[in-house]
């Protein structure tokens, strides 16, 4: 029974490129939540997802940055025109069907970006 | 101000001693706690919540909470080098949903066999 599954673990780009990260979820879990730790920080929340659906984006920066969760394959985390300040580890978590607190978050080992 | 605070260590404790984490937050508000234990290049996993003033206790993990004093801290009784790895205090506030935790940047705690 595989995890949440994050790919690629480690990405470099260099500024102004894009970012596309993965993730997904448990098997049985329809809900995505993708949080950012930046370095000596702790992680925060960027953004939940159900399928096809944006649920709470109230964490993601206003621009450059959009997430989705199709209906089928993995949810993506996108960043566009990357800066430095885009280098972080970018963790993705999914919780079951109807199930959406702390307690029922599983996450994944998180994807390294690196701006050079 | 962060809103949780945790030292970053490393604390370093002998093999079979009790290791001592602690956390502060600064939202009143909070009310929800959660420890999560990180190995390097791993995942974070959840490992005690706690909601209410006290002790909890799990296994060798012992929660404390005193919303008065805005602490949370965990013990680990009987610490076993497995136990080396950084350990996030996390936080859910009030008004928030309960998907939406705000994390510390972690103590990393390491036993010496």
């Amino acid at each position: 029974n595989a995890g949440v599954m994050q790919n690629p673990r480690h990405l470099v780009r260099r500024r102004g490129q894009e970012a596309r990260l993965r993730c997904s979820p448990m098997k049985g879990h329809s809900h995505v939540y993708w949080y950012r730790q930046l370095p000596e920080e702790g992680l925060k929340f960027m953004v939940y997802l159900q399928k096809e659906n944006i649920i709470d984006e109230s964490g993601m920066p206003k621009e450059r940055f959009s997430a989705e969760f199709p209906k089928e394959g993995p949810s993506i985390l996108r960043i566009q025109q990357v800066v430095r300040g885009d280098s972080a580890a970018y963790f993705c978590a999914s919780s079951p069907v109807g199930m959406a607190g702390a307690n029922v978050l599983t996450f994944g080992a998180g994807s390294r970006l690196t701006v050079l | 101000q962060k809103e949780v605070e945790q030292n970053s260590g490393p604390l370093s404790v002998p093999e079979g001693a009790i290791a001592s984490l602690n956390c502060t937050y600064s939202d009143r508000g909070s009310q929800s706690f959660f420890w999560y234990r990180q190995y390097s290049g791993k995942s974070p996993e959840l490992i005690m919540s706690i909601y209410s003033n006290g002790d909890k206790e799990d296994g060798r993990f012992t929660a404390q909470l005193n919303k008065a004093s805005q602490y949370v801290s965990l013990l680990i009784r009987d610490s076993q080098p497995s136990d080396s790895a950084t350990y996030l205090c996390a936080v859910k506030r009030d008004e928030d949903s309960s998907y939406k935790l705000i994390f510390g940047s972690g103590t990393r705690l390491l036993v010496r066999p």
